[in-house]
C-alpha cells in the first residue's frame, strides 16, 4: 500500500515570495491534515479536512495561509507571502475517517527555509 | 481541550540499557494516546496506541507502553536501546475542535532519544 506522498521535500525562499505544498493522501481516506513543525516542537495542526470540506481551519493564520482539497484527494497548501517564522516542516497526514482510535499516517513531510 | 506533557525533552542512554520516555497526559476521561518516532528528515511513524483494550500496549521495534489511570501516564519503554532507536519521541492524544466527530492530534513537544555506544 503506497504512503502518503508529499512533494517537494526541500524548499528555500525569499521573505514575502510565496511557496505551496503538494499532498497525496492514502487512497480512501477521507480525512486529511496539514501540521506545521517548528524545530524542536511538536507538530501542530494548521487544518483538516474531511472529503472536500475543511472541518476545521482554527489555527490556520487566514491572512496568509490557504489550503485545498479539492475533488477530496489531493491538497495544496500555500503560503502567500512567507514569513521568516513559516520556516518549519509541513506534514500531511491522512486517516479513514478521522475517528478517535484511528492511526494517522504521515508524509515525509516538507522543510520550508525562508530567508 | 486534551493535552500531554512529556518530561525531558533530550534523554541519552547506553546501548543496551532500559529506554524510559515519559508521557502524561490531561483529562478526567482516560483518552486514547498514540506514541508516534521521528526519524531525522522523516515524516512520523506510529510506534502503538492505547485504545482501552489492555493497559499494556505493545508496539513496533520492541516498545511498549503502560497506561496508568491512577498516574494519568503512559510512559513508553523498551528493556534494550539499540543504536537504531536513537530518534525523537511524540506522544499525542486526539481532540475534536470542531465537535463534528472527526478528531486530530495534539502532540507533545517530543523527546529526543540519544544512544550512546
Amino acid at each position: 500500500e503506497a504512503g502518503v506522498a508529499q512533494s517537494p521535500r526541500y524548499k528555500i525562499i525569499e521573505k514575502r515570495q510565496s511557496v505551496a505544498f503538494w499532498c497525496n493522501p492514502i487512497s480512501g481516506h477521507a480525512t486529511l491534515y496539514w501540521y506545521q513543525q517548528i524545530l524542536g516542537q511538536g507538530p501542530k495542526l494548521l487544518i483538516q479536512f474531511q472529503n472536500n470540506g475543511v472541518v476545521d481551519d482554527s489555527q490556520l493564520p487566514k491572512d496568509r495561509f490557504s489550503a485545498e482539497r479539492l475533488k477530496g484527494v489531493d491538497s495544496t497548501l500555500k503560503i502567500q507571502p512567507a514569513k521568516l517564522e513559516d520556516s518549519a516542516v509541513y506534514l500531511c497526514a491522512s486517516s479513514l475517517n478521522g475517528g478517535q482510535q484511528e492511526t494517522q499516517y504521515f508524509g515525509p513531510g516538507t522543510r520550508l527555509l525562508v530567508l | 481541550a486534551q493535552s500531554v506533557t512529556q518530561l525531558g525533552s533530550h534523554v541519552s542512554v547506553s546501548e543496551g540499557a532500559l529506554v524510559l520516555l515519559r508521557c502524561n497526559y490531561s483529562s478526567s476521561v482516560p483518552p486514547y494516546l498514540f506514541w508516534y518516532v521521528q526519524y531525522p528528515n522523516q515524516g512520523l511513524q506510529l510506534l502503538l496506541k492505547y485504545t482501552s483494550a489492555a493497559t499494556l500496549v505493545k508496539g513496533i521495534n520492541g516498545f511498549e507502553a503502560e497506561f496508568k489511570k491512577s498516574e494519568t501516564s503512559f510512559h513508553l519503554t523498551k528493556p534494550s536501546a539499540h543504536m537504531s532507536d536513537a530518534a525523537e519521541y511524540f506522544c499525542a492524544v486526539p481532540s475534536a475542535y470542531s465537535g463534528a466527530g472527526s478528531y486530530q492530534l495534539t502532540f507533545g513537544k517530543g523527546t529526543k532519544l540519544s544512544v550512546i555506544p
